[in-house]
C-alpha cells in the first residue's frame, strides 16, 4: 500500500535535548511538507521541500530544521532552541503539479518532560 | 494573501440528522478548496475537494460541499450524521504561488454527534 509513515507514534524528551522525527512516503511525491498542530490552532507549516537537497522555512521555522537527501524521506529535527516543542507533528506530501492535494502522515505526537 | 474562517468551533447533532459544517475563505487569487477530517491521535484524510470544476463537490463517506464565490464559502454538508462521524473537520485553502502551493488551513470544527 502506498502512503506516508512517521515515527515514533509518541515520543518523549527532556529540556535540553535535540530529537528527530521520521517521515518517509512511497507515492513518488515530490513535495513534502511538515506541520504542527496545537489545540484550537489548526496546522502551521514549519518546513517544505519541493525536490531533493532543497528545502523552505514555513511560518514557524525557528527552533527545527531539516533535510532531504531521499525523496521519499524527510526528517525534522526539534532542537533545543525551540521554546514550546510539546505538540502533534503531522507530516504531508504531494505532487507539484495538478490539485495539489496533501496526503498526510498518522503523526507523531512530541510531549517534553 | 489568504485566510479561511471555520464559523463554528463546535458541532452537536444528533445521529440520522444533517450536518452543516460552515467555512468563508479569502483569497486574492483562484483557489482550490479542500475539507481534511481527523479523528483523534489520527492524521488528515481528504473528504472532498473543489479545483475550479463543478461547484458542487461529493466526496466520501456521503459528505459533500458547494462552492460559492459570491459568497466566499466552501460549506460541508451531509443529510445525516453516523456516529462514526465524529472528529474534527478542517477547511483548507490552496493556491499555488508560481513556485509553490501554499495551504492554509481553518482552526478547525469539532463535531459531536450524540444518540
Amino acid at each position: 500500500d502506498g502512503g506516508i509513515t512517521q515515527s515514533p507514534k509518541y515520543l518523549f524528551r527532556k529540556e535540553g535535548q535535540n530529537v528527530t522525527l521520521s517521515c518517509e512516503q512511497n507515492l513518488n511525491h515530490d513535495a513534502m511538507y511538515w506541520y504542527r498542530q496545537d489545540p484550537g490552532q489548526g496546522l502551521r507549516l514549519i518546513y517544505y521541500s519541493q525536490i531533493v537537497n532543497d528545502f523552505q522555512k514555513g511560518d514557524i521555522a525557528e527552533g527545527y530544521s531539516v533535510s532531504r537527501e531521499k525523496k521519499e524521506s524527510f526528517p525534522l529535527t526539534v532542537t533545543s532552541a525551540q521554546k514550546n516543542p510539546t505538540a502533534f507533528y503531522l507530516c504531508a506530501s504531494s505532487r507539484l503539479s495538478g490539485s495539489n492535494e496533501q496526503f498526510f502522515g498518522p503523526g507523531t505526537r512530541l510531549t517534553v518532560l | 494573501a489568504q485566510s479561511v474562517t471555520q464559523l463554528d468551533s463546535h458541532v452537536s447533532v444528533s445521529e440520522g440528522t444533517p450536518v452543516l459544517l460552515r467555512c468563508n475563505y479569502s483569497s486574492s487569487y483562484s483557489p482550490s478548496l479542500f475539507w481534511y477530517v481527523q479523528h483523534p491521535n489520527k492524521g488528515l484524510q481528504l473528504l472532498l475537494k473543489y479545483t475550479s470544476a463543478a461547484t458542487l463537490v461529493k466526496g466520501i463517506n456521503g459528505f459533500e460541499a458547494e462552492f460559492k464565490k459570491s459568497e466566499t464559502s466552501f460549506h460541508l454538508t451531509k443529510p445525516s450524521a453516523h456516529m462514526s462521524d465524529a472528529a474534527e473537520y478542517f477547511c483548507v485553502v490552496s493556491v499555488y504561488t508560481g513556485t509553490a502551493s501554499k495551504l492554509t488551513f481553518g482552526t478547525g470544527t469539532r463535531l459531536q454527534v450524540t444518540l
